[in-house]
């Protein structure tokens, strides 16, 4: 089993719509959770960075973490076709000398918002 | 503030081969993490570089290797290359670990 599970989609979406992404994660140890999109060929870029169970908003995106369920998600309102690019969970464990500067990510889930 | 650079953004190499990726962090950056992204596996974490030690890796075998120089710029590099290592290899620079890591974007390492 994976320490980090995300439902790969793809999922398309008419513009405007709010799309909502989730990860679960079997790792207690996870303390920092991220998510990062990434374009096609690009690099990935993060989006949102959160330590702290609940809700985290910047702009149209809501970050949510639920530690006591080991679920995070993200809610992307007024989707644009813009948004269209993969949409991968991250997540950093503190836990000493193994978790030194290692992300483990979600498989990303494709998303497409169609004008 | 500029962001991560790799070099080279392209690279082909041929089953045998050995090859050389090179990583600038951000600038104040200490910490550099390598990753190797594959439509199958993912991103998967390969090692880390703080200060010009190693302090994490991943769990590849041993022709995976690396290092970091004193102005904190990383070069990984792998030996024998095999068709499977063909991959989207990334570089991501923070302060410190829990801090936020930065991508760069990426090296397309194709293997023939």
């Amino acid at each position: 089993q994976k320490e980090v599970e995300q439902d790969p989609g793809p999922l398309s979406v008419p513009e405007g719509a709010i799309v909502s992404l989730n990860c679960t994660y079997s790792n207690s140890a996870f303390q920092y959770f991220m998510w990062y999109r990434q374009y096609s060929r690009k690099g990935p870029e993060l989006l949102m960075y959160t330590y702290s169970s609940g809700n985290k908003e910047d702009g149209r995106f809501t970050a949510q973490v639920d530690k006591s369920s080991k679920y995070i998600s993200l809610f992307i309102r007024d989707s644009q076709p813009s948004d269209s690019a993969t949409y991968l969970c991250a997540m950093e464990a503190n836990a000493g000398g193994t978790s030194y500067g290692k992300l483990t990510f979600g498989q990303g889930t494709i998303l497409t918002v169609h004008p | 503030k500029a962001g991560v650079t790799q070099t080279p953004r392209y690279l082909i190499k041929t089953r045998g081969q050995q090859v050389t990726l090179s990583c600038s962090p951000i600038s104040g950056h200490r910490s550099v993490s390598w990753y190797q992204q594959t439509p199958g596996q993912g991103l998967q974490f390969l090692f880390e570089y703080f200060s010009e030690t190693q302090r994490n890796k991943g769990n590849f075998p041993g022709r995976f290797s690396g290092r970091q120089f004193s102005n904190s710029r990383s070069e990984m590099n792998v030996s024998t290359l095999e068709l499977g290592d063909s991959a989207l290899y990334l570089c991501a620079s923070s302060l410190a670990r829990g801090e936020t890591q930065y991508f760069g974007p990426g090296t397309r390492l194709l293997v023939l």
